[in-house]
């Protein structure tokens, strides 16, 4: 079975600093990671994934996530951000067989 | 393309009531998965239909059921609704690659928001 840990619950950061969200799991087979944003009064939408390959995934709205199966890590960044991304990221896996499992989220605050 | 819909946006029943939620997949996608998203507790996995089948539920009771259209779209049942069902219930659909541990990324509606009084 998998299981995701969000490690943040919220992250405040000022407009235009960078950004890491941190994520990391556990699995006993090869998995599939993703990461999702929900806008407020939103559903969720995929930000980005990583399913085999380059462990550098660059996904919309300038983040990029690296997988790092050593560390069974999937922090998602971004170099700088902005008022607009204020949100609530989720981080989730699935592995063959299984079903997808989220993390509990992270709230993402921009200071102005 | 269309998105996930889901009906109503906003539902407010009292304790004991039923509550029915509806979901329309993207078109094309045969795989709609039900979560419930209360506050402080994240994502909870609650259904996952496939081709008209139950393929897996999560840990909720039995008053919470669900089926799948021949059409694809999905209902979610909740019975005999206690204070505690309150949250916002999203649907998402993907193009089922026939198990559950499938590559491709889950797209989500916007979700009912349940209350109960």
């Amino acid at each position: 079975a998998q299981s995701v840990t969000q490690l943040d619950s919220q992250v405040p950061v000022f407009e235009e600093a960078p950004v890491e969200l941190r994520c990391n799991y556990s699995s006993s087979v090869s998995v599939y990671l993703f990461w999702y944003v929900q806008y407020p009064n939103q559903g969720l939408q995929l930000l980005l994934k990583y399913l085999s390959g380059s462990t550098l995934v660059k996904g919309i709205n300038g983040f990029e996530a690296e997988f790092n199966k050593s560390q069974t890590s999937f922090h998602l960044r971004k170099p700088s951000v902005h008022i607009s991304d204020t949100a609530e990221y989720f981080c989730a896996v699935s592995g063959r067989d299984d079903k997808i499992i989220f993390g509990k989220g992270t709230r993402l605050h921009i200071l102005p | 393309e269309a998105g996930v819909t889901q009906s109503p946006t906003h539902l407010i029943k009292t304790r004991g009531q039923q509550a029915t939620l509806r979901c329309s997949p993207i078109s094309g996608h045969t795989s709609v998965y039900w979560y419930q998203q209360a506050l402080g507790l994240g994502l909870q996995f609650l259904l996952w239909y496939d081709e008209g089948e139950e393929r897996n539920r999560g840990n909720f009771p039995p008053r919470f059921s669900g089926r799948q259209f021949p059409n694809y779209s999905s209902e979610l049942n909740v019975n005999a609704l206690e204070l505690e069902d309150s949250a916002l219930y999203l649907c998402a659909s993907s193009s089922g690659a026939g198990t559950a541990g499938s590559n491709q990324p889950q797209h989500f509606g916007d979700g009912t928001r349940l209350s109960i009084l």
